[in-house]
């Protein structure tokens, strides 16, 4: 069941826009995250949130930034993007630690 | 620092056939350990959780996994693959509230 929601599905867009990727829960989940995924699959966690207002960077370093104002709500913004941004982005949520995690269908984004 | 491998990039079984997927994981405590699966074009769907307790695992369609403490693994099992199963494969570790992914093993089914 599709609990959690990222728009948009696909974005193709030019070097140097300012892009917002969506993520909504409707779970009233506390934990949220965003991975980014490589063509060849591997996983990376970019950023985290443990609640509304707190924001942390992941292990791989990302040029984006995060914001979490609301619970259901966790969009990831690029301010310049660029053809290295190319992948898919995955949000995910949990209510508590060691709980599994919910995800989204993810954004695959190509900037060229 | 903790870490998960998983040595299989790519397996391709016949349908019917058994299936292992390996995983081995890098931790000092006790870990969560979790396989996910996706499909193409999607997000990541849990297939199974080990806590604590019983070492082998039961989960969704028809999957297990067993917990090996001695030599660090948690490889996922299937007596007779379908052809739905083909997929991509993640184990992972919760590591300090984040999930850490191994780099997954794509697998293949022929009929």
């Amino acid at each position: 069941e599709a609990d959690i929601y990222q728009t948009p599905r696909y974005l193709v867009i030019g070097t140097g826009k300012k892009i917002t990727l969506e993520c909504s829960q409707t779970m009233g989940h506390d934990k949220m995250y965003w991975y980014q995924q490589d063509p060849g699959m591997e996983l990376h966690l970019i950023h985290y949130s443990y609640g509304v207002n707190s924001t942390e960077k992941g292990d791989l370093s990302s040029e984006s930034t995060v914001s979490r104002i609301r619970t259901e709500h966790f969009p990831l913004t690029l301010e310049s993007a660029r053809p290295s941004h190319t992948s898919q982005y995955l949000c995910a949520s949990t209510p508590r630690t060691g709980s599994p995690l919910h995800f989204g269908n993810g954004t695959r984004l190509t900037v060229t | 620092a903790q870490s998960v491998t998983q040595p299989d990039i790519h397996i391709t079984v016949s349908e019917g056939a058994s299936l292992e997927l390996r995983c081995n994981y890098s931790y000092g405590a006790t870990p969560y350990l979790f396989w996910y699966v996706q499909s193409p074009g999607q997000g990541l769907q849990l297939l199974l959780k080990y806590f604590s307790g019983d070492t082998l695992v039961q989960g969704i369609k028809g999957f297990e996994a067993e917990f090996k403490r001695s030599q660090s693994s948690f490889n996922l099992r299937k007596p007779s693959v379908h052809w739905s199963d083909a997929a991509e494969y993640f184990c992972a570790v919760d590591r300090a509230d984040k999930l850490i992914f191994g780099t997954g093993t794509r697998l293949q089914v022929f009929p």
